[in-house]
């Protein structure tokens, strides 16, 4: 089955900078990766996704970037302000092909 | 967009008990539905897949007799966790997916459950 390991587990940047969060797959077949947002007792909340077809999608600070050859994917936040604090996870699935497989998480702090 | 209900949203039982707890889509129709469990500061760990009208499919390590999933219309599932026990105290999440998705989950808000 599907394997997604995410790095690193916690991060911490000044308000401002920019973070950066990986996540490397094992199954070749997998072509629909999205991150989300979790914030301490609520739901993980989609933040961006991306398909095998692209290599890059952006959305105002938000950015992933896709390396199918080398099966990893990497989400981008720029300009990081206190409230991206959250859990970030990563997951990887087929398309249309049921269950989603996550990545640990990714604990990120934003000093004001 | 897509909104997702699950209640309660938190319940606290007595060991040996049973839970029932519900996950609805509110706004489109769920032809699948997970069930995760989250234990604190640590990943989503799938349950299992239920698909509406089929029974689900658990994961490897997931009592079935156990954690009961019943998928019986395209907006309701039900998680019933039977004979609980401390060690089923978690947090318990489902999610949604449409049949227009091309694979994005929509998630409920988690119910956390302690067995006392």
């Amino acid at each position: 089955g599907e394997n997604v390991e995410q790095h690193p587990s916690t991060l911490s940047v000044q308000e401002g900078d920019s973070a950066v969060i990986k996540c490397t797959y094992s199954d070749s077949a997998s072509n629909y990766f999205p991150w989300y947002k979790q914030e301490l007792g609520k739901r993980p909340q989609l933040i961006i996704d991306i398909r095998s077809n692209v290599g890059e999608k952006k959305d105002q600070r938000i950015a992933v970037t896709l390396n199918k050859t080398a099966k990893h994917f990497s989400l981008h936040i720029t300009e990081t302000q206190p409230e991206d604090s959250a859990v970030y996870f990563c997951a990887a699935s087929r398309a249309n092909a049921g269950k989603s497989t996550f990545g640990d998480g990714t604990t990120l702090t934003v000093k004001p | 967009g897509a909104v997702v209900s699950q209640h309660p949203s938190w319940v606290i039982c007595k060991s040996g008990t049973s839970v029932k707890i519900e996950c609805r889509s509110l706004d489109f129709q769920a032809t699948t539905m997970f069930w995760y469990r989250q234990f604190p500061k640590q990943s989503l760990m799938l349950m299992a897949t239920s698909n509406e009208g089929s029974k689900a499919t658990y994961e490897q390590g997931v009592e079935k007799d156990k954690f009961l999933i019943n998928h019986a219309s395209l907006t309701l599932s039900t998680l019933t966790v039977t004979s609980a026990h401390p060690e089923d105290s978690s947090f318990y999440i489902c999610s949604a997916r449409g049949v227009s998705s091309y694979n994005e989950q929509f998630f409920g808000p988690g119910t956390r459950l302690t067995v006392l």
